[in-house]
């Protein structure tokens, strides 16, 4: 059975530092593994996803997961953090019939 | 804009009422997915359909149905609506079912139940 497991409910960070959001997933199998944000009342958007290929996956707007299988975890990482990142974010992993949702890391920005 | 449309927007009904929701997704994807999600239950899977076939269940309620039209269409039925069931609610499509192909998710649909 696949799952995800968020680390972190809440993750608040300043401006220009630093982002790391955790995720830790179970697959029986070599996992499709994705994150997603959610902004308020809206829509989720794909940020990155690993389907097996480089371990290290670049995103949209400077995201980036590195895939360890060693350790079962896809944690995202964002150099510096900007006021438009505040946000939620879902870790998913995908078998042939569904995608398993993480419960979302809520991401609060500081100026 | 993710290509993946839902109507209506915004639907505010009464108790015991029945409501559906309707989902066009991207052009060229088989697969529908349905997604409910509120403050209390986080975001919770509810069905896949792939190319008109029912292909997974998740934590549907006997009350809520779904099919897939031969046009790829999805509607998503809710009956005997209860205040609970007030969430947003998200369709989402993908080419095939899961593995390597990501989602795309339309701006949802918010339901309010009074």
């Amino acid at each position: 059975a696949q799952s995800v497991t968020q680390l972190d409910s809440h993750v608040s960070v300043s401006e220009g530092t630093p982002v790391l959001l955790r995720c830790n997933y179970s697959s029986s199998y070599s996992p499709s593994l994705f994150w997603y944000v959610q902004h308020p009342n809206k829509g989720l958007q794909l940020l990155l996803k690993y389907t097996s290929a480089a371990t290290l996956v670049k995103g949209i707007n400077g995201f980036e997961a590195e895939f360890k299988k060693s350790e079962t975890s896809f944690h995202l990482t964002k150099p510096s953090a900007h006021m438009s990142d505040a946000a939620e974010y879902f870790c998913v992993v995908s078998d042939d019939r569904q995608f398993y949702f993480g419960t979302g890391t809520s991401l609060t920005v500081i100026p | 804009d993710s290509g993946v449309t839902q109507t209506p927007k915004h639907l505010i009904t009464a108790t015991g009422q029945r409501v559906t929701l309707r989902c066009s997704p991207r052009s060229g994807d088989l697969s529908v997915y349905w997604y409910q999600q509120s403050l209390d239950q986080g975001l919770q899977f509810l069905i896949h359909y792939y190319n008109g076939e029912e292909r997974a269940k998740g934590n549907i309620l006997e009350r809520f149905s779904a099919q897939q039209f031969p046009d790829l269409h999805s509607e998503l039925n809710l009956s005997s609506l209860e205040l609970g069931d007030s969430a947003l609610y998200f369709c989402a499509s993908s080419v095939v079912g899961g593995g390597i192909y990501e989602q795309y998710f339309g701006p949802g649909t918010r339901l309010t139940v009074t």
